[in-house]
């Protein structure tokens, strides 16, 4: 299995311009997550998904939006992406079996 | 609402010795799951260990062991004989536990660097 993965690893936006930040997982997991790290924050839920074509907001979601077609893919997309937005971007899914998370690497996103 | 505290920003111990990190947590739910998780330099979020708060028995994982009291809502991370690679950012985080519509997410405290010395 290649657990969580994410692409891209890192990325340079300027405000304004939209991107698209992938995330799949190949462990048939239900529930998927994004989460954004900032210095001195730790991490925070910005959304997440119970099941395909449903999703649900988190703690942090406004300018993020996601979808979920699939079991494997959940997606995060910035639509005007804003210098507020600059952090390093997780996604994890949950085994119902343990109750534990298993993140992705993360994307480190830079917005000018 | 749920709410975890670290309150050590850092910490440093040499290499073989024992460090404790503290975390302390806010709930009024009773069905619940703590963990701790490292986060080296390459910025991967890795699981070192986890607890049931129905459970007693405080969880163990090698040289990982916490200190769980559900009263006090305190959930301390012991690491023994200290190595190397154990430096890390190290996360507490809370989740509710199943059956409810905030499964799944977790609540994080703000983190603990830990240095470990030659």
């Amino acid at each position: 299995n290649a657990g969580v993965t994410q692409t891209p690893k890192f990325q340079v936006l300027k405000t304004g311009q939209s991107m698209t930040l992938q995330c799949a997982q190949d462990m048939n997991h239900e529930y998927m997550s994004w989460y954004r790290q900032d210095p001195g924050m730790g991490l925070r839920l910005i959304h997440y998904s119970v099941g395909a074509g449903i999703t649900d907001q988190g703690e942090v979601p406004n300018g993020y939006n996601v979808s979920r077609s699939t079991t494997e893919d959940f997606p995060l997309r910035l639509l005007s992406a804003a210098p507020s937005q600059t952090s390093v971007y997780f996604c994890a899914s949950i085994d119902w079996n343990s109750d534990t998370q298993y993140f992705g690497p993360g994307t480190r996103l830079t917005v000018l | 609402a749920q709410t975890v505290t670290q309150s050590q920003p850092e910490m440093s111990v040499q290499e073989a010795e024992t460090v404790t990190l503290s975390c302390t947590y806010d709930t009024s739910e009773s069905n619940y799951y703590l963990f701790w998780y490292k986060q080296p330099p390459s910025r991967q979020m890795i699981l070192v260990i986890r607890q049931e708060a129905y459970k007693q028995q405080n969880a163990t994982e090698n040289r990982f062991s916490v200190n769980f009291q559900k009263a006090a809502k305190s959930f301390s991370l012991k690491i023994s004989d200290s190595q190397l690679g154990d430096t890390a950012m190290y996360f507490c985080a809370f989740m509710k536990g199943a059956g409810g519509t905030s499964y799944g997410k977790l609540t994080f405290g703000q983190g603990t660097i830990l240095t470990v010395h030659p």
